[in-house]
């Protein structure tokens, strides 16, 4: 089973660029979330999409945008790459979002913006 | 608004050591609690969870209670191996978003254990 993709695994940018990172699950979950990694600051949620056709703000938005390509696919898109957006951004996935099920990670995209 | 306080790392064991990893919460409600584990260059992995006050999750011989009472959900292992060297984070569903499976993480406690 591959779970959760994410493409690229790695990336570097320069400052005002734009890129979108890809993920897709086949488990045929409905929720799905975007994340990023920093030191000494755990995960942070930048958007979700608790099912097909929807997306919501998380924690952390600013600076990015996505799209729910379908129910496997959720992209994340960086439309002018800052410095502050360095980090490792991880895609988890869920069969219903319901607050006792855990989420499946991806393995991650490492991205550096100089 | 929720949130989650790990102790700070990194925790330094020799191999068979007795493992505890701190984590309390703050939340309205009943949240649904989760330890997930990154072994280096990986994904986040679910180690083991616990939806209602009380319960214990297990796995891999790590164990954590889910305590209402002192808000805590704390990591334990009897004896830990060089296999055992990750991140560990702790983090809950956040309850007041219905259908969401938000989850709220805690800033990573890093292991490392030497032979």
């Amino acid at each position: 089973n591959a779970g959760v993709t994410q493409t690229p695994k790695f990336q570097v940018l320069k400052t005002g660029q734009s890129m979108t990172l890809q993920c897709a699950q086949d488990m045929n979950h409905n929720s799905m979330y975007w994340y990023r990694q920093d030191p000494g600051m755990g995960l942070r949620l930048i958007y979700y999409s608790a099912s097909e056709g929807t997306t919501d703000k998380g924690e952390v938005p600013n600076g990015y945008n996505v799209s729910r390509l379908n129910k496997r696919e959720f992209s994340l898109r960086l439309e002018s790459a800052a410095p502050s957006q360095t980090s490792v951004y991880f895609c988890a996935s869920s069969p219903l979002g319901q607050k006792n099920q855990p989420q499946h990670f991806g393995d991650g995209t490492r991205l550096s913006i100089l | 608004g929720n949130s989650v306080t790990q102790m700070e790392g990194p925790v330094t064991l020799s191999e068979e050591a007795f493992l505890t990893i701190n984590c309390t919460y703050t939340a309205t409600g009943y949240p649904s609690l989760f330890w997930y584990v990154q072994y280096p260059g990986e994904g986040l992995q679910l180690l083991l969870k616990a939806t209602k006050a009380d319960d214990k999750g297990s796995n891999k011989g790590f164990e954590a209670t889910y305590r209402k009472e002192t808000t805590s959900f704390h990591l334990e292992k009897g004896s830990v191996q060089v296999s055992d060297s990750a991140v560990y984070f702790c983090a809950l569903s956040d309850e007041g978003s219905s259908n969401t499976g938000k989850l709220i993480f805690g800033q990573g406690t890093t292991l490392q254990v030497k032979p």
